[in-house]
Order: C-alpha cells, then structure tokens, then sequence
C-alpha cells in the first residue's frame, strides 16, 4: 500500500485566499484523521471522521476551517479565508478504527505559508 | 489544556548510552499509551505502544514503561544509535472514545557520535 497520501505537499498563499488540502487515507481504515502541527501546541487533533461521517470536530479552531469526507478515500480540509497564524504543517492520518486497532498512520503533511 | 504534557523540548545523548524519554498526563480515562517517531519532512511513524494492564513493554532496543499511578510514562532507548535523532511524540487514548488521540508537543533526541 501506498500509505496515507497528502497533496499538496507545500502551499504558499496570500492571506484571504481559499486553501484546500487534500488527503486519500489507507484503503480499508475505517477512521481518518486531521491534525495541525505547531511548535507551540505540537500535534493538534482538528478533527476526525469514522466510516465518513465527522465525529468530533471541536478542535477545528474556527469557522474559517471546514473538513469534509465524500468516500471512504478521500478527505479535505478547507481553510477560508486564510490568515498567516494558519501557516503550520498539516497532517492526515488513518487508522483501522476503534476495536481493531488504535495506531494511526500519518502522510507526509502539507506545509502551509500564509503571507 | 494540555492533557499530555512532554516538558523536555529537548534531549543529547551519546551514541551507544540510554535515551530517556518522558510523558506525563493527566486524564484518568487513558487506558492505551503510544510513542511515535518523527523525522523532518515526514509523518510521525509508529513506534511503541503499551495498553494500562501492563507496566512495561518491550520492542528490540525500544522499552516504554508505564506508572499509572503517577501518570507517568516513560521510552528507553537502549543504545542511542545515530538514526534515533529524531522528535519523539507521546500519544494517549481512551478506547470510550473511538480511536482518537492525544498528543504532547514533543521531545527532540539527538544522539551523539
């Protein structure tokens, strides 16, 4: 398998702008996963889906983010308009899901520069 | 808050000698407790994990030990080699609360020569 795939991998854009990041989990995990890496806060859970649906999205900091999962191989999160306190590394993450197993597999992340 | 706390943001170690590190937390409903590696440029990876029935867990020269009374636990690196320098984040969960996890802001091992 491929592991969990990120894209973009880097994103420099202008504050205001729209930023879409996209995130294609493990085939077969059932949960995924979206994290902000910060030095401050280090690994921030923002959200997360289980079979699709969004279970807990209480650390998406503000309106301006959103997260959608239309399949099971597919995620994104949409950051709206964007600031420069947004820029972080981004992470996606999948895991077979509660009962099997609770290791979580990480992509590659996404470097975000806002400016 | 912080409910997983890692207070070492850094840690040198010589090459062949004991890495040590910590990770204390302070929700009594983690029962499974995890280690994870990461490089820069790279995903964390999956290193170690311990459930709370036990208080120790061994992987080749990796052992992560588990205090749950003082909420505490700790990854010994047994020797340091080179490729161990790296961020090293701790992760707790409760299985009532699916598969999500909680991690510290991590420790940065660097090994010696």
């Amino acid at each position: 398998d491929a592991g969990v795939i990120q894209s973009p991998r880097h994103e420099v854009t202008e504050m205001g702008q729209e930023v879409t990041l996209r995130c294609k989990p493990i085939s077969g995990h059932n949960s995924l996963f979206w994290y902000r890496q910060t030095m401050m806060r280090g690994l921030e859970l923002l959200i997360y889906f289980n079979n699709n649906v969004p279970i807990d999205d209480s650390g998406m900091p503000e309106d301006r983010f959103s997260a959608k999962m239309p399949n099971a191989s597919f995620s994104t999160l949409k950051i709206q308009p964007s600031e420069p306190r947004d820029s972080a590394v981004y992470f996606c993450a999948s895991s077979l899901g509660q009962g099997y197993s609770y290791e979580q597999y990480f992509g590659p992340g996404t470097r975000l520069t806002v400016t | 808050d912080q409910q997983v706390k890692q207070n070492s943001p850094s840690l040198s170690v010589q090459e062949g000698r004991i890495s040590i590190l910590n990770c204390d937390y302070t929700n009594s409903m983690f029962d499974y407790f995890l280690w994870y590696k990461k490089y820069p440029a790279e995903g964390p990876t999956f290193l170690i994990s311990i459930s709370s029935i036990k208080d120790k867990n061994e992987d080749g020269r990796f052992t992560v030990f588990l205090n749950k009374s003082a909420k505490h636990l700790s990854l010994h690196i047994v020797p340091s080699q080179p490729g161990d320098s790296a961020v090293y984040f701790c992760a707790a969960g409760d299985t009532g609360t699916a598969s999500k996890l909680t991690f510290g802001t991590g420790t940065r091992l660097q090994v010696t020569l």
